[in-house]
């Protein structure tokens, strides 16, 4: 029962380095989900998928990129790190119908990145 | 600007006691509503929910009421426990059915105190 995995938990990007934040579930759920959030904040959404090979733009994307090249795999790639870019990181994920919306996602446990 | 706000960071309140929660939305197209818990270092889980068809569901300890004409949902939880101490996010979902994910608000960190 791993649910939604993320790995790294915890890393420290000097500025202008670049590095993928990996999620996979096992619960061949559709839709896929990274949030970030910043101390004090509520969750922003920053990209999004519906299904292997779509995805989607959140509120947030600036500096990231996404791919889905399988229905388990939804990586987080951040290009020239910001200390903007500090902040922990979730993905969710939920087995979606289309045209229902969405409804209880399953998050990771989260991964906490420093950009210094 | 936010969509979905709640105003109080913190919370206070005793073992055994009752604590109640509150979130305020502005968008009138949100028709589904959910509270999530967030321990330290872990993932948010999902908590409870409610359709905006309805005014209240309750599950246990837990009780979540809306409001629809004064766009507010609060959770209640009776009696409160040391393990309720946690971070509590409201969340929204748009009716449109889009998978866009939902929209949080800030968290209420709840404390309970023996």
């Amino acid at each position: 029962n791993a649910g939604v995995t993320q790995t790294p938990k915890f890393r420290i990007l000097k500025i202008g380095q670049s590095m993928t934040l990996q999620c996979t579930q096992d619960m061949n759920h559709n839709y896929m989900y990274w949030y970030r959030q910043d101390p004090g904040m509520g969750l922003k959404l920053i990209y999004y998928s519906v299904g292997a090979g779509i995805t989607d733009k959140g509120e947030v994307p600036n500096g990231y990129n996404v791919s889905r090249s399988t229905t388990e795999d939804f990586p987080l790639r951040l290009e020239l790190a910001a200390p903007s870019q500090t902040s922990v990181y979730f993905c969710a994920s939920i087995n979606g119908l289309t045209g229902a919306g969405v409804g209880e996602l399953f998050f990771g446990e989260g991964s906490r990145l420093t950009v210094l | 600007d936010q969509q979905v706000k709640q105003n109080s960071p913190s919370l206070s309140v005793q073992e055994g006691r009752i604590s109640i929660l509150n979130c305020d939305y502005t968008n009138s197209m949100f028709d589904y509503f959910l509270w999530y818990k967030k321990y330290p270092a872990e993932g948010p889980t999902f908590l409870i929910s409610i359709s905006s068809i309805k005014d209240k569901n309750e599950d246990g300890r837990f009780t979540v009421f809306l409001n629809k004409s004064a766009k507010h949902l609060s959770l209640h939880i009776v009696p409160s426990q040391p393990g309720d101490s946690a971070v509590y996010f409201c969340a929204a979902r748009d009716s449109g059915g889009g998978a866009d994910g939902l929209t949080f608000g800030k968290g209420t960190h709840l404390i309970i105190q023996p």
